[in-house]
């Protein structure tokens, strides 16, 4: 079974740009997540959907970022306009909430903003 | 308050012996879940192990075993006969399953060296 699939694995971009990064969830998932890694912070939680309703979006940093997820196999976490700040790993990951809630991540998109 | 915490930012370990990582949380959630995670230098996020907090019996997995001491609110990983692939980052986090949806809490992290 393929897992959670993230593009890019890898975006370097400049300061002003937008930047969209992609998931596609396990088929048959119903609760997605978007989480940043970087070294000062570790591991944030953005924002989740359940059932592609976003449920809890207090992690988003700003309104610089958005998030959609349009359908059960497909989520965008957009940035707009992108600051050097933002350079860190983007994790998307996705659970079936009627189980324990073990979290499948993808291989993450690490963002490089210049 | 930190619902995870992890007070060992690093440790070190020679090959073939065991090694426990600390985990103690923070809920008034009397239904929740623990896991694991694994994150090597490669960057990806491995699943290890979960204990609910309604399990009798502390979780195990090959040579991973999770010691829940509820009372305690820990739930340390211990990890038997360490291997040099062993070296990466482990996490551990939380599910709250009545407080807090679906999301999981992750605590700050272990570096674990495997020394030869």
């Amino acid at each position: 079974d393929a897992g959670v699939i993230q593009s890019p694995r890898h975006e370097v971009t400049e300061m002003g740009q937008e930047v969209t990064l992609r998931c596609k969830p396990i088929s048959g998932h119903n609760s997605l997540f978007w989480y940043r890694q970087t070294m000062m912070r570790g591991l944030e939680l953005l924002i989740y959907f359940n059932n592609n309703v976003p449920i809890d979006d207090s992690g988003m940093p700003e309104d610089r970022f958005s998030a959609k997820m349009p359908n059960a196999s497909f989520s965008t976490l957009k940035i707009q306009p992108s600051e050097p700040r933002d350079s860190a790993v983007y994790f998307c990951a996705s659970s079936d909430i009627s189980r324990t809630g073990e979290l499948f991540f993808g291989e993450g998109s690490r963002l490089t903003v210049l | 308050a930190q619902k995870i915490t992890q007070t060992q930012p690093g440790m070190f370990v020679q090959e073939k012996e065991a090694v426990t990582l600390d985990c103690t949380y923070d809920t008034s959630d009397p239904s929740y879940g623990l896991f694991w995670y694994k994150q090597p230098s490669s960057g990806e996020m491995i699943f290890l192990i979960y204990q609910g907090s309604y399990d009798q019996q502390n979780a195990t997995e090959g040579r991973y075993s999770l010691n829940f001491q509820k009372a305690r609110k820990s739930a340390n990983l211990v990890i038997s006969a360490s291997q040099l692939g062993d070296s990466a980052m482990y996490f551990c986090a939380m599910r709250e399953f009545n407080n807090a949806g679906n999301m999981l809490t992750f605590g700050g992290g272990t570096r674990l060296m495997v020394k030869p």
